[in-house]
């Protein structure tokens, strides 16, 4: 079954309001998170590292006051997309690397949530 | 810099056919490779790694991927489709010094015809 989750699933919202995405590893603990955008047909880019009880690190070319990160607990990371506008519309997904017990070292993807920007 | 190629955007194979997916990198250290595949509504699954050792990898499914240092390579293959086969594939290279950081491919969507 699906080890990490992500929430919500799709999510539409109009041009100028956030969004907070949900990521979740729902039966280990996660030291490291990832953060991921991809567009229709292309690739999965990097946007964020996520430590837990740390800063983000972002990658070169990704607004950090526009793509808010936290990564709070163990098992939870958020991704807050401000003032949204038409082009962030995109798939974003998450991974989870798990960091002790039987799931440690092992990256896992969540399902991804489609955002759409009217 | 660092990067994968995929090289083929769209391959169609006839069910029961063998495949090969392409898969070509350029990485300054040493790299892990993977192999995914997407299906819609579903998380990337891992079909395999190669991390040192043995270059003919085995995974899940069937698949198998082998790793040319000589040629950049990491083609994924499996030697009959099934119709079920049909998703996006991903390629994608790492480091052991990278935490888990991954460079993917553009993809490559497999379509299977009865």
């Amino acid at each position: 079954g699906a080890v990490v989750s992500q929430h919500p699933s799709r999510v539409i919202c109009k041009s100028g309001t956030s969004v907070k995405i949900e990521c979740r590893s729902l039966d280990f603990q996660a030291t490291t998170m990832f953060w991921y955008r991809q567009f229709p047909k292309k690739s999965l880019m990097l946007m964020a590292t996520s430590n837990e009880g740390s800063k983000a690190t972002y990658e070169q070319g990704v607004e950090k006051d526009k793509f808010l990160i936290n990564h709070a607990s163990l098992t939870l990371s958020t991704l807050t997309v401000t003032s949204a506008h038409p082009e962030d519309s995109s798939f974003y997904i998450c991974s989870a690397i798990g960091g002790l017990g039987g799931r440690a070292g092992e990256q896992f993807f969540g399902p991804g949530t489609r955002l759409t920007v009217l | 810099a660092q990067s994968v190629t995929q090289p083929d955007i769209h391959i169609t194979v006839s069910e029961g056919a063998s495949l090969e997916l392409r898969c070509n990198y350029s990485y300054g250290a040493t790299p892990y490779l993977f192999w995914y595949v997407q299906s819609p509504g579903q998380g990337l699954q891992l079909l395999l790694k190669y991390f040192s050792g043995d270059t003919l990898v085995q995974g899940i499914k069937g698949f198998e991927a082998e790793f040319k240092r000589s040629q950049s390579s990491f083609n994924l293959r499996k030697p009959s489709v099934h119709w079920s086969d049909a998703a996006e594939y991903f390629c994608a290279v790492g480091a052991r010094n990278q935490g888990g950081k991954l460079i993917f491919g553009q993809g490559t969507e497999l379509s299977v015809k009865p």
